[in-house]
């Protein structure tokens, strides 16, 4: 069953702007990975946060975690032309790792 | 150098036929995955190795069967293709299972 779930499923800004994306899964945690999908292309790792951790930085992208509310929130500021992609929240417990149906972001120049 | 790395990148067949993807990886992990990714982008684990063994098998139809000849490895076979199996499939691995995971740039099958 899916697990993740994010929230847009597709989001059109312009350059420079900032963009956030949620995610909410439904059992509890190890980590929460956020990945990002280039057409045609493999899923690549962007940051990982641990249950106990809140919030997490990597360059311009901002992560947070609020385990009460089994969500995250992923923030790309200051976005550019090639943050256009999919961006996929996963949920990680106990060898068990679950992928959402991710949000589309389109970034125009 | 390509660190997961999947063969063909493209696979069209007919309905009934049995067809293997290829899956290396030259990272040293520990951990190999399968993934099913339909139409609509949803990501779906089908099965995961560690060391050669299996830990995941999600409710996959029998005719898909997983080959692990070495820890580097990980081939898929399906028999009987059917339309439903019409999607792209990727191989991941990672050095532990709650570790990142890599991902090869997908295999797209289509089913005539």
């Amino acid at each position: 069953s899916q697990q993740g779930e994010e929230d847009p499923q597709a989001l059109s800004i312009q350059e420079g702007e900032n963009a956030t994306m949620n995610c909410s899964y439904k059992t509890s945690i190890n980590n929460l990975q956020w990945y990002r999908q280039n057409s045609g292309r493999g899923l690549v790792h962007l940051i990982l946060i641990r249950s106990n951790e809140r919030e997490k930085h990597s360059g311009r992208l901002r992560v947070t975690l609020d385990t009460s509310k089994k969500s995250s929130s992923l923030l790309i500021t200051a976005s550019r032309a090639a943050d256009t992609a999919s961006y996929f929240c996963a949920s990680y417990n106990n060898n068990d790792m679950r992928f959402g149906a991710g949000t589309r972001l389109t970034v125009k120049p | 150098d390509t660190a997961v790395s999947q063969t063909p990148k493209y696979l069209v067949t007919q309905m009934g036929n049995d067809k293997s993807i290829k899956c290396e990886q030259n990272l040293g992990h520990d951990t190999m995955y399968w993934y099913k990714q339909d139409s609509k982008k949803f990501l779906k684990i089908m099965f995961s190795y560690n060391n050669k063994e299996l830990i995941i098998n999600e409710t996959v139809p029998n005719r898909f069967s997983p080959k692990s000849p070495d820890k580097a490895h990980l081939n898929l076979h399906i028999n009987s293709l059917e339309l439903g199996d019409s999607a792209v499939y990727f191989c991941a691995s990672s050095s532990d299972s709650f570790r990142p995971q890599h991902f090869g740039d997908g295999t797209r099958l289509s089913i005539l």
